[in-house]
C-alpha cells in the first residue's frame, strides 16, 4: 500500500522563523513529489521535484528531494503570518494517469 | 489561477437524497479528479476520469458515481446521500504528457443532516 506521511503534524512559530517540513514515502512506480499551500480554501501549487529536478527554490520557500532516502523536505525561511497554512506532500506515480497520493499535511501556525 | 469552477460551493441535504456536484473546467485539460477532505484524512481521491467517457474508482469511491460526457464537465453524485459523506469536496485537473502538477477548484462544502 502507497504510504506518504508528513511530519510533524503541526507546529507553532513566531514570525521570523526557519522552519522544515517533512514527507516521506514508501511508493510504488515513483515519478515526482509535489508541494502544496492550503489556507481556508483549495490547495494551491508551490513545487514538483522530480528525478531531473531535485531542488527548487522560490523566494523564501525551497524544497529538495532525496529518492534514495525516500524523502523530500520544504524549506521556509523568514516566516511571516501568511506562511500559516496546511502543507501538502503529494507523490505522484508512472502510469497511473496523473492520480497523486497525498499525506495529511503539516499545519504551520506563523504567530506575530 | 486555471479556469475551475464547482458548483454549488455550499450546499445542506438530508439523508437518503441524492446530491450532483459539479466541476467545470475551461483549460481543455483531459484528465479530472474528485476529492474528499476530512479533518484526519487529508485529501482522498474518489473518483477520476482520463477522457470523455472514461473514468475510474479512487481509494473511496463507494458510494459514489461519475460521469464525464464533455471535457469540461465531470459530475459527481451521491445517489443516496449518508451523514459520512459530508465533507469538503475538490475537484482538479491535469493537463496532458507527463506533468503530475493538479490544480484544484474552489471546493464545495457539503453537509448531510
Amino acid at each position: 500500500e502507497d504510504k506518504v506521511v508528513q511530519s510533524p503534524l503541526s507546529l507553532v512559530v513566531h514570525e521570523g522563523d526557519t522552519v522544515t517540513l517533512n514527507c516521506s514515502y514508501e511508493v510504488t512506480n515513483f515519478r515526482s513529489l509535489l508541494w502544496y499551500k492550503q489556507e481556508k480554501k483549495a490547495p494551491t501549487f508551490l513545487f514538483m521535484l522530480t528525478s531531473s529536478g531535485i531542488e527548487k527554490k522560490s523566494g523564501r520557500l525551497s524544497s529538495i528531494l532525496d529518492k534514495k532516502e525516500l524523502f523530500s523536505i520544504l524549506n521556509i525561511t523568514a516566516t511571516q503570518t501568511g506562511d500559516s497554512a496546511v502543507y501538502l506532500c503529494a507523490v505522484g506515480h508512472t502510469g497511473a494517469n496523473s492520480k497523486l497520493t497525498f499525506g495529511k499535511g503539516i499545519t504551520l501556525s506563523v504567530r506575530p | 489561477d486555471a479556469g475551475i469552477t464547482q458548483s454549488p460551493r455550499h450546499k445542506v441535504t438530508e439523508t437518503g437524497t441524492p446530491v450532483t456536484l459539479r466541476c467545470h473546467q475551461t483549460e481543455n485539460h483531459r484528465y479530472m479528479y474528485w476529492y474528499r477532505q476530512d479533518p484526519g484524512h487529508g485529501l482522498r481521491l474518489i473518483h477520476y476520469s482520463y477522457g470523455v467517457k472514461d473514468t475510474d474508482k479512487g481509494e473511496v469511491s463507494d458510494g459514489y458515481s461519475v460521469s464525464r460526457s464533455k471535457t469540461e464537465d465531470f459530475l459527481l453524485t451521491l445517489e443516496s446521500a449518508t451523514s459520512s459523506q459530508t465533507s469538503v469536496y475538490f475537484c482538479a485537473i491535469t493537463g496532458q504528457g507527463k506533468t503530475d502538477t493538479q490544480y484544484f477548484g474552489p471546493g464545495t462544502r457539503l453537509t448531510v443532516l
